[in-house]
């Protein structure tokens, strides 16, 4: 079946280092995939989308492409803020009616 | 365009009883999904209501159940609540085709002691 998988959390760096959160997918046909962002207390924040192979996201700093070879979806910035402290989510939809389907989320922390 | 509404943002409840959360969709989007969040389970998909019909269901117990109604809000009600069902019931909304964009409410944290 459809699945989701994200490095294991929590992930600590300092203020202004570079952020990798990794996310691979195992779908068949052609899902589009999202990065969601979830801050203490809060609900989920949509933070970027690809639709189809190649494809890039962005939003805030942060890119993820859409690799159908590697089935990958890895989340990056390039230089983190105390204020990307959060649980980043990354999810598929496929043709399934409205059903997205989440990696067990990652936690960054960064430190000033 | 404000965004997707739940209530109540709170519930604490007893075991055995029955909670009943609400969702109000973004204007215009017709489709509803919910999702449960736990710390053991992470975020899974519950069902997802578009023009007041289901369209597709998680693997939950007939416990959870759900409707929406002609205005697109929705609702889901939980009977017979056992202390595992104490976890954060988010819902989402998107215009309605399958693959498009959901964007979430701020959830509704319910309590089963």
């Amino acid at each position: 079946g459809n699945s989701v998988t994200q490095m294991e959390g929590p992930v600590t760096l300092s203020e202004e280092a570079f952020l990798t959160i990794n996310c691979t997918y195992t779908a068949t046909g052609y899902p589009s995939l999202f990065w969601y962002v979830q801050y203490p207390g809060e609900g989920l924040q949509l933070l970027l989308k690809a639709t189809k192979a190649d494809d890039k996201g962005s939003n805030k700093g942060f890119e993820a492409t859409y690799r159908k070879e590697t089935t990958s979806f890895h989340l990056e910035k390039g230089s983190v803020q105390v204020s990307d402290s959060a649980v980043y989510f990354c999810a598929l939809i496929y043709n399934q009616g409205g059903k997205l389907i989440f990696g067990q989320g990652t936690e960054l922390s960064v430190k000033p | 365009k404000a965004g997707v509404t739940q209530t109540p943002r709170y519930l604490i409840k007893t075991r055995g009883q029955q909670v009943t959360l609400s969702c109000s969709p973004i204007s215009g989007h017709r489709s509803v999904s919910w999702y449960q969040q736990t710390p053991g389970q992470g975020l899974q998909f519950l069902f997802e209501y578009f023009s007041e019909t289901q369209r597709n269901k998680g693997n939950f117990p007939g416990r959870f159940s759900g409707r929406q109604f002609s205005n697109s809000r929705s609702e889901m009600n939980v009977s017979t609540l056992e202390l595992g069902d104490s976890a954060l019931y988010l819902c989402a909304s998107s215009l309605g085709l399958p693959t498009d964009t959901q964007y979430f409410g701020p959830g509704t944290r319910l309590t089963v002691l």
